[in-house]
């Protein structure tokens, strides 16, 4: 347990309607991420950050930001929603080693 | 681009039986290499991670991964299956600047009694 909570654990939305993810660490960690779990995909990352206010693209950004104003918490954002978005999303933190941790993931539904 | 091949979407052993799962990835530089395992409706943990000081990394649960870089893999073996290690197991490496994972797309094994 790397102390690594998301919220919410579970939502389903409409389509073109505005989500927001959370996802917060205990612990100072600098690197956060996030990934989306598709099957036949496994997990692709969305957007990474490397302190406050420093974030970067991945490689599935399109139709999401994100925001980290605290070390504590990386926001991910889904502007407008479609059904494509539909997905569980997993939040990570880079810990001892390189080695990344992962939270227990949200399930995002896009009606 | 980094890419991470998982061979077999579905494996079945019996309960017992070697567990062997292969993971072969496309790099130039041996690279950070992680085994990950997800059980039903939860998030990823840990198995194991290799970082270049061994060909051979034990990790949890009776895992271990041999790396072998003339061939770009990085195989998963458990010698004996249990009921308990029924789960998806991914493949990632870490790529570039901020050691972004790339993932495999999972191989889920099925333990037979």
């Amino acid at each position: 347990d790397a102390g690594i909570t998301q919220s919410p654990r579970h939502k389903v939305t409409e389509t073109g309607t505005p989500v927001t993810l959370r996802c917060h660490q205990t612990e100072n960690h600098r690197y956060m991420y996030w990934y989306r779990q598709d099957p036949g995909h496994g997990l692709r990352l969305i957007h990474y950050s490397y302190g406050v206010k420093d974030t970067d693209k991945g490689e599935v950004s399109d139709g999401y930001s994100v925001s980290r104003s605290k070390t504590e918490d990386f926001l991910l954002t889904l502007e407008s929603a479609t059904s494509s978005q539909t997905s569980v999303y997993f939040c990570a933190i880079k810990g001892e080693g390189d080695t990344q941790y992962f939270g227990p993931g949200t399930r995002l539904t896009v009606l | 681009a980094q890419s991470v091949t998982q061979l077999g979407s579905h494996v079945s052993v019996s309960e017992g039986a070697l567990v062997l799962l292969r993971c072969n990835y496309s790099s130039s530089v041996p690279p950070y290499l992680f085994w990950y395992v997800q059980y039903p409706n939860q998030g990823l943990q840990l198995l194991l991670k290799y970082t270049s000081a061994a060909t051979l990394v034990k990790g949890i649960n009776g895992f271990e991964a041999e790396f072998k870089k003339s061939e770009t893999s990085f195989q998963l073996t458990k010698p004996s299956a249990h009921m308990s290690d029924a789960a998806e197991y991914f493949c990632a490496v870490s790529k570039g600047y901020g050691n972004k994972l790339v993932f495999g797309a999972g191989t889920i094994l099925r333990v037979k009694s």
